[in-house]
């Protein structure tokens, strides 16, 4: 079975500050790793992803996330927050399932970033 | 490009009426959708895997009699909630994959549809 913790249901920066949400997985094989971020009432949006390759994956609105095989963590990460950063960010894992062959997502429980001025 | 839409936005229904969720991909073939429900500020629960032209697979606990998926086209997934109930009120969300379903690909959701049960 294949599962995502984020361990903090909030994070609190101040503007300007660098930030980190943290993530780990739990996964058997190769673990296909993605962030999004949701904003009030609205679906989610992608930032990035990990397939294979650098560690350090860039991604959209200056977000980057490094993914730590030997810790199994896919922490993202951000230089100097924004205020417009608030919002709710999903860590999430694809494999493969065991039954049915599908790739089925799992979601962690997300964690709401709240950036102050 | 990868635009997911949703319609409607929001509903709200009496208690006992069926609701027609619609989810498109606007600029490209979507051959899987998956359709998940989000309580407040709660992570999203997928409810069921939808592949165009085959019947949609249920996660454990989703009741296929009460949630019909239709996936009829490569751009079109149909989610009704039918005899809806005020425990169905919840935040209705779409995704969508280019390809057929692969673990490398990104999903792109829909905005979500709030649907409000009386």
């Amino acid at each position: 079975a294949q599962s995502v913790a984020q361990p903090e249901d909030q994070v609190n920066v101040a503007e300007g500050n660098p930030l980190t949400v943290k993530c780990t997985y739990s996964v058997s094989g190769n673990p296909y790793l993605f962030w999004y971020v949701q904003y009030p009432n609205r679906g989610l949006q992608f930032l990035l992803k990990y397939i294979t390759g650098d560690n350090l994956v860039k991604g959209s609105y200056g977000f980057e996330a490094e993914f730590n095989k030997s810790q199994t963590s896919f922490h993202l990460k951000k230089p100097s927050a924004l205020v417009s950063d608030s919002a709710l960010y999903f860590c999430a894992v694809r494999s493969l399932r065991a039954s049915g062959g599908s790739y089925i997502p799992t979601f962690g429980r997300g964690t709401s970033l709240i950036v102050h001025p | 490009g990868a635009v997911v839409s949703q319609h409607p936005s929001r509903v709200i229904c009496k208690s006992g009426t069926s609701v027609k969720i619609e989810c498109r991909s606007l600029d490209f073939q979507a051959t899987t959708m998956f359709w998940y429900r989000q309580f407040p500020k709660q992570s999203l629960m997928l409810m069921a895997t939808s592949n165009e032209g085959s019947k949609a697979t249920y996660e454990q606990g989703v009741e296929k009699d009460k949630f019909l998926i239709n996936h009829a086209s490569l751009t079109l997934s149909t989610l009704t909630v039918t005899s809806a109930h005020p425990e169905d009120s919840s935040f209705y969300i779409c995704s969508a994959t280019r390809l057929a379903g692969g673990s490398t690909d990104t999903q792109y959701f829909g905005p979500g549809t709030r649907l409000t049960v009386l």
